[in-house]
Protein backbone atom coordinates (compact mmCIF):
# COMPACT_ATOMS: atom_id res chain seq x y z
CA UNK A 1 0.00 0.00 0.00
CA UNK A 2 1.06 3.40 -0.76
CA UNK A 3 2.09 5.52 2.31
CA UNK A 4 1.07 9.32 1.64
CA UNK A 5 2.19 12.40 3.88
CA UNK A 6 0.84 15.60 4.03
CA UNK A 7 1.87 19.41 5.52
CA UNK A 8 0.58 21.05 7.25
CA UNK A 9 -1.19 18.51 9.50
CA UNK A 10 -3.31 21.62 10.78
CA UNK A 11 -3.28 25.19 9.95
CA UNK A 12 -5.46 28.66 11.27
CA UNK A 13 -5.84 31.27 8.94
CA UNK A 14 -6.90 34.57 8.17
CA UNK A 15 -9.52 35.37 5.81
CA UNK A 16 -8.45 36.77 2.33
CA UNK A 17 -5.42 34.49 3.05
CA UNK A 18 -3.93 31.78 0.97
CA UNK A 19 -2.59 27.94 2.09
CA UNK A 20 -0.79 25.72 0.04
CA UNK A 21 -0.92 21.71 0.55
CA UNK A 22 1.80 19.48 0.06
CA UNK A 23 0.91 15.70 -0.64
CA UNK A 24 3.79 13.18 -0.80
CA UNK A 25 3.48 9.49 -1.82
CA UNK A 26 6.53 6.93 -1.09
CA UNK A 27 5.63 5.81 -4.95
CA UNK A 28 5.31 7.15 -8.77
CA UNK A 29 1.27 7.22 -9.20
CA UNK A 30 -0.26 8.05 -12.10
CA UNK A 31 -3.86 9.73 -10.93
CA UNK A 32 -3.64 12.12 -7.46
CA UNK A 33 -6.97 13.28 -5.89
CA UNK A 34 -7.72 16.15 -3.50
CA UNK A 35 -11.03 15.69 -1.23
CA UNK A 36 -12.65 18.31 0.97
CA UNK A 37 -14.31 17.21 4.26
CA UNK A 38 -16.30 19.68 5.51
CA UNK A 39 -17.04 19.30 9.56
CA UNK A 40 -19.10 16.25 10.24
CA UNK A 41 -19.88 15.68 6.44
CA UNK A 42 -18.63 13.31 3.82
CA UNK A 43 -16.22 13.60 1.48
CA UNK A 44 -16.30 15.25 -1.57
CA UNK A 45 -13.69 15.12 -4.40
CA UNK A 46 -12.45 18.79 -5.51
CA UNK A 47 -9.96 17.42 -8.60
CA UNK A 48 -8.19 14.61 -10.41
CA UNK A 49 -4.03 15.75 -10.92
CA UNK A 50 -2.62 13.87 -13.13
CA UNK A 51 0.92 14.90 -14.00
CA UNK A 52 1.88 16.49 -17.00
CA UNK A 53 -1.54 17.87 -17.98
CA UNK A 54 -4.11 20.09 -16.21
CA UNK A 55 -5.98 19.51 -13.61
CA UNK A 56 -9.70 18.22 -13.78
CA UNK A 57 -12.18 19.75 -11.38
CA UNK A 58 -15.45 18.69 -10.37
CA UNK A 59 -18.68 20.55 -10.25
CA UNK A 60 -18.44 23.36 -7.75
CA UNK A 61 -14.66 23.79 -7.75
CA UNK A 62 -12.79 25.83 -9.84
CA UNK A 63 -8.80 26.64 -10.23
CA UNK A 64 -8.56 30.31 -9.66
CA UNK A 65 -10.05 29.22 -5.99
CA UNK A 66 -7.97 25.86 -5.72
CA UNK A 67 -4.76 25.96 -7.91
CA UNK A 68 -3.17 22.70 -8.41
CA UNK A 69 0.19 21.30 -8.99
CA UNK A 70 2.00 18.04 -10.16
CA UNK A 71 5.12 19.00 -10.66
CA UNK A 72 6.28 14.82 -10.89
CA UNK A 73 5.09 11.01 -9.89
CA UNK A 74 5.48 11.45 -6.05
CA UNK A 75 3.95 15.04 -5.04
CA UNK A 76 1.32 17.42 -5.47
CA UNK A 77 0.02 20.66 -4.09
CA UNK A 78 -3.57 22.12 -3.60
CA UNK A 79 -4.00 25.54 -2.46
CA UNK A 80 -6.76 27.20 -1.22
CA UNK A 81 -7.08 31.05 -2.22
CA UNK A 82 -8.68 34.09 -0.87
CA UNK A 83 -10.12 31.88 2.41
CA UNK A 84 -13.43 32.52 3.89
CA UNK A 85 -14.81 30.59 6.68
CA UNK A 86 -16.66 28.92 4.79
CA UNK A 87 -13.07 27.12 3.27
CA UNK A 88 -12.48 25.36 6.92
CA UNK A 89 -12.46 22.14 6.40
CA UNK A 90 -10.37 18.82 5.87
CA UNK A 91 -8.13 18.68 2.93
CA UNK A 92 -7.18 15.14 1.47
CA UNK A 93 -5.22 13.66 -0.75
CA UNK A 94 -6.06 10.04 -2.11
CA UNK A 95 -3.92 8.39 -4.67
CA UNK A 96 -4.92 4.52 -6.44
CA UNK A 97 -2.34 2.11 -5.95
CA UNK A 98 -0.77 0.04 -9.25
CA UNK A 99 -3.44 -2.38 -9.47
CA UNK A 100 -5.80 0.36 -10.14
CA UNK A 101 -7.99 -1.12 -7.22
CA UNK A 102 -7.40 0.33 -4.13
CA UNK A 103 -7.47 4.31 -2.83
CA UNK A 104 -5.27 5.05 -0.59
CA UNK A 105 -5.63 8.38 1.53
CA UNK A 106 -3.51 10.48 3.16
CA UNK A 107 -3.42 11.91 6.69
CA UNK A 108 -5.44 15.12 6.11
CA UNK A 109 -4.96 19.27 6.82
CA UNK A 110 -7.08 20.20 9.21
CA UNK A 111 -7.66 24.03 7.96
CA UNK A 112 -9.71 26.66 9.89
CA UNK A 113 -10.23 29.77 9.04
CA UNK A 114 -10.80 32.67 11.09
CA UNK B 1 -25.34 11.89 -11.80
CA UNK B 2 -24.52 9.42 -9.55
CA UNK B 3 -25.93 9.27 -6.29
CA UNK B 4 -24.45 7.08 -3.20
CA UNK B 5 -26.73 6.72 -0.48
CA UNK B 6 -26.11 4.93 2.91
CA UNK B 7 -28.91 3.99 5.91
CA UNK B 8 -28.31 4.04 8.75
CA UNK B 9 -26.63 7.68 9.30
CA UNK B 10 -26.33 7.09 12.99
CA UNK B 11 -26.85 3.83 14.86
CA UNK B 12 -26.16 3.47 18.20
CA UNK B 13 -26.23 -0.17 19.31
CA UNK B 14 -25.10 -2.76 22.63
CA UNK B 15 -22.28 -4.69 22.31
CA UNK B 16 -22.80 -8.18 21.15
CA UNK B 17 -25.33 -7.27 19.00
CA UNK B 18 -25.34 -7.69 15.06
CA UNK B 19 -26.53 -4.98 12.85
CA UNK B 20 -26.00 -3.89 8.87
CA UNK B 21 -25.20 -1.05 7.15
CA UNK B 22 -26.81 -0.41 3.66
CA UNK B 23 -25.11 1.53 0.37
CA UNK B 24 -27.61 1.91 -2.47
CA UNK B 25 -26.27 3.65 -6.05
CA UNK B 26 -27.78 5.09 -8.34
CA UNK B 27 -25.92 4.06 -11.87
CA UNK B 28 -23.88 1.16 -12.55
CA UNK B 29 -20.34 0.50 -11.39
CA UNK B 30 -17.61 -2.33 -10.58
CA UNK B 31 -16.39 -1.20 -7.86
CA UNK B 32 -17.44 -0.22 -4.73
CA UNK B 33 -14.74 0.85 -1.47
CA UNK B 34 -16.05 0.16 2.32
CA UNK B 35 -14.43 3.12 5.04
CA UNK B 36 -13.63 3.86 8.63
CA UNK B 37 -13.15 6.88 9.92
CA UNK B 38 -12.61 7.45 13.65
CA UNK B 39 -12.70 11.03 14.54
CA UNK B 40 -10.31 13.63 13.37
CA UNK B 41 -8.26 11.06 11.88
CA UNK B 42 -7.78 9.88 8.08
CA UNK B 43 -9.81 6.95 6.00
CA UNK B 44 -8.71 3.20 6.51
CA UNK B 45 -9.25 0.90 3.84
CA UNK B 46 -11.82 -1.94 4.76
CA UNK B 47 -12.79 -3.80 1.31
CA UNK B 48 -12.94 -3.15 -1.62
CA UNK B 49 -16.04 -5.41 -3.63
CA UNK B 50 -15.26 -5.56 -7.52
CA UNK B 51 -17.72 -8.29 -8.89
CA UNK B 52 -21.38 -8.86 -8.42
CA UNK B 53 -22.06 -11.84 -5.43
CA UNK B 54 -18.38 -10.23 -3.72
CA UNK B 55 -18.21 -11.20 -0.21
CA UNK B 56 -15.35 -9.85 2.48
CA UNK B 57 -14.73 -10.80 5.73
CA UNK B 58 -12.26 -8.93 7.98
CA UNK B 59 -13.24 -10.13 11.52
CA UNK B 60 -16.72 -8.75 12.94
CA UNK B 61 -17.12 -7.08 9.59
CA UNK B 62 -18.33 -8.08 6.32
CA UNK B 63 -19.22 -6.67 3.44
CA UNK B 64 -21.16 -7.84 0.04
CA UNK B 65 -22.10 -6.13 -3.60
CA UNK B 66 -24.95 -7.00 -5.57
CA UNK B 67 -24.42 -5.22 -8.77
CA UNK B 68 -27.71 -6.01 -10.18
CA UNK B 69 -29.19 -4.64 -6.80
CA UNK B 70 -26.71 -1.83 -6.68
CA UNK B 71 -26.81 -2.80 -3.15
CA UNK B 72 -24.20 -3.25 -0.50
CA UNK B 73 -24.48 -4.53 2.68
CA UNK B 74 -21.72 -3.95 5.34
CA UNK B 75 -22.60 -6.31 8.36
CA UNK B 76 -21.16 -6.30 12.19
CA UNK B 77 -21.14 -9.65 14.19
CA UNK B 78 -21.18 -9.56 17.86
CA UNK B 79 -19.98 -5.75 17.41
CA UNK B 80 -17.41 -4.44 20.17
CA UNK B 81 -16.82 -0.90 21.49
CA UNK B 82 -13.66 -0.92 19.33
CA UNK B 83 -15.93 -0.73 16.16
CA UNK B 84 -17.49 2.49 16.63
CA UNK B 85 -16.37 5.01 14.25
CA UNK B 86 -17.77 6.46 11.15
CA UNK B 87 -18.17 4.26 8.15
CA UNK B 88 -18.36 5.22 4.55
CA UNK B 89 -19.02 3.44 1.60
CA UNK B 90 -17.82 4.89 -1.64
CA UNK B 91 -18.45 3.68 -5.76
CA UNK B 92 -15.93 3.75 -8.57
CA UNK B 93 -17.31 5.91 -11.55
CA UNK B 94 -15.24 3.98 -13.79
CA UNK B 95 -12.91 7.20 -14.55
CA UNK B 96 -11.50 6.08 -10.89
CA UNK B 97 -13.47 8.70 -9.68
CA UNK B 98 -15.09 7.82 -6.46
CA UNK B 99 -18.36 8.93 -5.13
CA UNK B 100 -18.62 8.99 -1.27
CA UNK B 101 -22.06 8.12 0.99
CA UNK B 102 -22.89 10.23 3.79
CA UNK B 103 -21.49 7.86 6.19
CA UNK B 104 -22.51 6.16 8.67
CA UNK B 105 -22.27 6.79 12.34
CA UNK B 106 -21.91 3.95 14.35
CA UNK B 107 -21.57 4.24 18.96
CA UNK B 108 -21.41 0.80 20.38
CA UNK B 109 -22.23 0.92 23.84
CA UNK B 110 -20.10 -1.05 25.83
Amino acid sequence: SAVISQKPSRDICQRGTSLTIQCQVDSQVTMMFWYRQQPGQSLTLIATANQGSEATYESGFVIDKFPISRPNLTFSTLTVSNMSPEDSSIYLCSVEDAGGYEQYFGPGTRLTVT
Amino acid sequence: ELKVEQNPLFLSMQEGKNYTIYCNYSTTSDRLYWYRQDPGKSLESLFVLLSNGAVKQEGRLMASLDTKARLSTLHITAAVHDLSATYFCAVDLRDDKIIFGKGTRLHILP
